[in-house]
Parts: C-alpha cells; structure tokens; sequence
C-alpha cells in the first residue's frame, strides 16, 4: 500500500550493529504497529502504538525498542542486530474511528543480520 | 495456550473449482475474525471481516463464515483463478475490546490452470 511506505527495503547488518527501520504513513492513522514475519512461524506483533505518547510491547519485543516521533512516524531500532533478528518486517497502520481494526501494511523491510 | 491453526500450509486446486480454507481457534473469544492476502515480497491485504454475532459474509467471489461453537472460520473462494494464487492469512482479535491483532501462519493456495 503506497499510503504505508517503509525505508529501506532491503538491509544487510552484522552482528552488534544498531540499525533503524522506518516507516511513515499518509492515511492520517492513529494507530501503528510493527510486525516481522519468519516461514513456518507467520506475522508476529512487536510492538504497537495507539498515539505518539503511547508505546506497547506486543508478543516479541524483547531485543527491540521503537519510537513514535510523528502521527505519521514510527521507528523500530534493534540496537546490537543478533542474526536470529534476520526476517521480513512490516509496518501496519489501522483507524481508530473504525471499530474492527483492518489494518494496512508497508511494503515490508527484509532485513539480513550477518 | 491460545492458538489459531490454518490447517494447510499450502493448497493446490483446479482452476474454476471453490477453494476452501480453514482457520481454527483455541482459548479465544475473538470479537471478529479477518482474512488478509500476501503476496510474495509484499505485505498482507484485508479482504473480509466477520464478527461473532455473524455466521456468513460474502464479497463478490469471497465468501466467510464463523462458527464461535466450532472456533472455526471457513473462506471459500468460487470460481478460482490463477490470479487467486496467494497466501491467505487469518487474524483475529482475541477479545472485545483487543485492537492488536493475532495472526495465522497462513495457507500458500496455488491455482492451476
């Protein structure tokens, strides 16, 4: 979804480096999440964010942080990249205003951790 | 624990036939029940919603439904084609109230010509 965009899109690291995934949206969303995706385990939630002073630790958190610095600005950092971190993450987006939470994704970020 | 099954990971089917996907839940009460489709390289997108006071949804050649004394949802898609071939995923909310959203690993459908 263009509205969703996502920088970069692909990423090679090493092992102990920090390094920063972002991910801005036009849709004018309150709400925003960070997911990553691993074959044979599907979409799993990092962490979300219901408005910029609000943060939440969603199921796998552990060994990332994130930062709300815009309505439309959401960060993930991985601040020493193990190379068990080496998956695709998505960024979503969903409306406040509307009950059942559809939410829409970036494009995704494929993120090697060597 | 809680966990939601798409009980194949993958499904090949004629095209022209219906194609029938299975999402099963436990330790949940899930409010709704959505169906997204990935694409290779790409992110998931919503197609449909069922909510649990709803036993059927249809959109064009989609069609859901929800059985929350099953906990289970069925997606059918009639009259498949090749563009069809996708991964679908479930997700649903675990309770009334929930905004996250849990997914399922997904079933890989592939339709052949």
């Amino acid at each position: 979804d263009a509205d969703v965009t996502q920088t970069p899109r692909n990423r090679i690291t090493k092992t102990g480096k920090r390094i920063m995934l972002e991910c801005s949206q036009t849709k004018g969303h309150d709400r925003m999440y960070w997911y990553r995706q691993d074959p044979g385990l599907g979409l799993r939630l990092i962490y979300y964010s219901f408005d910029v002073k609000d943060i939440n630790k969603g199921e796998i958190s552990d060994g990332y942080s994130v930062s709300r610095q815009a309505q439309a600005k959401f960060s993930l950092s991985l601040e020493s990249a193990i190379p068990n971190q080496t998956a695709l993450y998505f960024c979503a987006t969903s409306d406040k205003l509307v009950g059942y939470n559809e939410q829409f994704f970036g494009p995704g970020t494929r993120l090697t951790v060597l | 624990s809680q966990k939601i099954e798409q009980n194949s990971e993958a499904l090949n089917i004629q095209e022209g036939k219906t194609a029938t996907l299975t999402c099963n839940y436990t330790n949940y009460s899930p409010a709704y029940l959505q169906w997204y489709r990935q694409d290779p390289g790409r992110g998931p997108v919503f197609l449909l919603l069922i909510r649990e006071n709803e036993k059927e949804k249809r959109k064009e050649r989609l069609k859901v439904t929800f059985d929350t004394t099953l906990k289970q949802s069925l997606f059918h898609i009639t009259a498949s084609q090749p563009a069809d071939s996708a991964t679908y995923l479930c997700a649903l909310a675990p309770g009334a109230g929930s905004y996250q959203l849990t997914f399922g690993k997904g079933t890989k459908l592939s339709v052949i010509p």
